[in-house]
């Protein structure tokens, strides 16, 4: 079956350092990958996505590469904010299925 | 903007008790989408719907209904709740323009079961 695996939390940086946080997955079909972010007390909120291998997604500083030869759909911020303090779910969905198959999720704390 | 609503943010219950938990969604989607979210566990897919009247089990169907009479709204049901239901439950949304198409979230019911 589809599966994500993610880095364990929490991870905690300070203001303006680099963040990574890895994600890598198994699928039956072709997939397409996702970050999820939930902010303290919210739903989820798609973040950004990539249907195909080699695509870049970004948004809001945030940036992931679709990597097929690896399997992984890691996420990275060249200068993280307080204010990116969040749990962070990588997610894929493939054409053989019709649900989002998730990672267990990373917490970032970014501190001053 | 889509906007997923559900009825209760935060939600107190005694064993045995039945109970309901409400998601409706403005958008006029045809997917509709309740999982639970549990620590260490990720979020998990309970039950979805991708019509009115039409429900599809997900991963973890057991102990739980759903009802989907009116196309905006989709229910959860625990016929008997127990305490290992004691979880934060998600509804999510989404449109039928192709299978990679994003999912849109309510800001979660947190079930309490005692």
């Amino acid at each position: 079956g589809d599966s994500v695996t993610q880095m364990e939390g929490p991870v905690t940086l300070s203001e303006e350092a680099f963040l990574t946080i890895n994600c890598t997955y198994t699928a039956t079909g072709y997939p397409s990958l996702f970050w999820y972010v939930q902010y303290p007390g919210e739903g989820l909120q798609l973040l950004l996505k990539a249907t195909k291998a080699d695509d870049k997604g970004s948004n809001k500083g945030f940036e992931a590469t679709y990597r097929k030869e690896t399997t992984s759909f890691h996420l990275e911020k060249g200068s993280v904010q307080v204010s990116d303090s969040a749990v962070y779910f990588c997610a894929l969905i493939t054409n053989t299925a019709s649900k989002l198959t998730f990672g267990t999720g990373t917490r970032l704390q970014v501190t001053l | 903007d889509v906007k997923v609503t559900q009825s209760s943010r935060y939600l107190v219950k005694r064993t045995g008790e039945k109970v309901f938990l409400e998601c409706v969604q403005d958008m006029d989607h045809e997917n509709m989408f309740w999982y639970r979210q549990d620590p260490g566990l990720g979020l998990r897919l309970i039950y979805f719907s991708y019509d009115v009247k039409m429900k599809e089990k997900g991963d973890i169907p057991e102990g739980y209904s759903v009802s989907r009479e009116k196309k905006e709204r989709f229910s959860l049901i625990l016929e008997s709740a127990s305490t290992n239901q004691t979880s934060m439950y998600l509804c999510a949304s989404s449109d039928d323009r192709g299978p990679y198409n994003e999912q849109f979230f309510g800001p979660g019911t947190r079930l309490t079961v005692l």
